[in-house]
């Protein structure tokens, strides 16, 4: 079994502020970690994800997150927020076993940005 | 570049009535899924099919079929509607392996009154 824990369901920072959204996992099996995002009336679409390898992962608009095995962590950060980072945000995980993999998603946190 | 296309965009429907939502993909992914979203409770897994010809449940069958002949299709079938039925769900689909990523289509709003 597998679940993904969001902490805060709404985060507001100031523009240029540091952005930090907290994500714990669990999960049986070594997992996959997926980061999206969601903008208003908008499907979703990917911002990073963990496979294997290099625990600190990049993605687009300047996000990156930690994979840290001893803590089950995922958290989000980007250094510096934009007012275009207004968006909710979908930690995940994929995991399972054989072919039966299943992405598993926390409920979200949606993050506000004042100018 | 499609991906994946989700018809209707939004629908309001008649409680009792039959809807089945469409969903096409054109980039060849094995996996494909369809996920509710409310508010609060994030996304849920309703079916999913790992490949052609194959269906699971997720975590929130009840009330919906699903059905895969083929790779570029999965429509969802909601057989007799009611209104906690009333959602935006979402397709999605992967390629095969758990280190990959889903894509999402962009969502039907359906409302059952």
């Amino acid at each position: 079994a597998q679940s993904v824990t969001q902490l805060g369901s709404h985060v507001s920072v100031s523009e240029g502020a540091l952005v930090l959204l907290r994500c714990n996992y669990s999960s049986s099996v070594p997992p996959y970690l997926f980061w999206y995002v969601q903008y208003p009336n908008q499907g979703l679409q990917l911002l990073l994800k963990y496979t294997t390898g290099a625990t600190l992962v990049k993605g687009i608009n300047g996000f990156e997150a930690e994979f840290k095995k001893s803590e089950t962590s995922f958290h989000l950060t980007k250094p510096s927020a934009h007012m275009s980072d207004a968006a909710e945000y979908f930690c995940a995980v994929k995991g399972g076993g054989g072919s039966n993999y299943k992405l598993t998603f926390g409920k979200g946190t949606l993050l506000t940005v004042n100018p | 570049i499609a991906g994946i296309t989700q018809a209707p965009t939004s629908q309001i429907l008649a409680a009792g009535r039959r809807m089945t939502l469409r969903c096409t993909q054109d980039m060849r992914h094995n996996a494909m899924y369809w996920y509710r979203q409310d508010l609060g409770l994030g996304l849920r897994l309703i079916h999913y099919s790992n490949t052609a010809g194959t269906t699971g449940k997720g975590e929130v069958p009840d009330g919906y079929s699903v059905s895969r002949a083929n790779t570029d299709d999965f429509p969802l079938t909601l057989a007799s509607a009611v209104p906690s039925q009333t959602s935006v769900y979402f397709c999605a689909s992967s390629a095969t392996g758990a280190n990959t990523e889903a894509f999402f289509g962009q969502g039907t709003r359906l409302t059952v009154v």
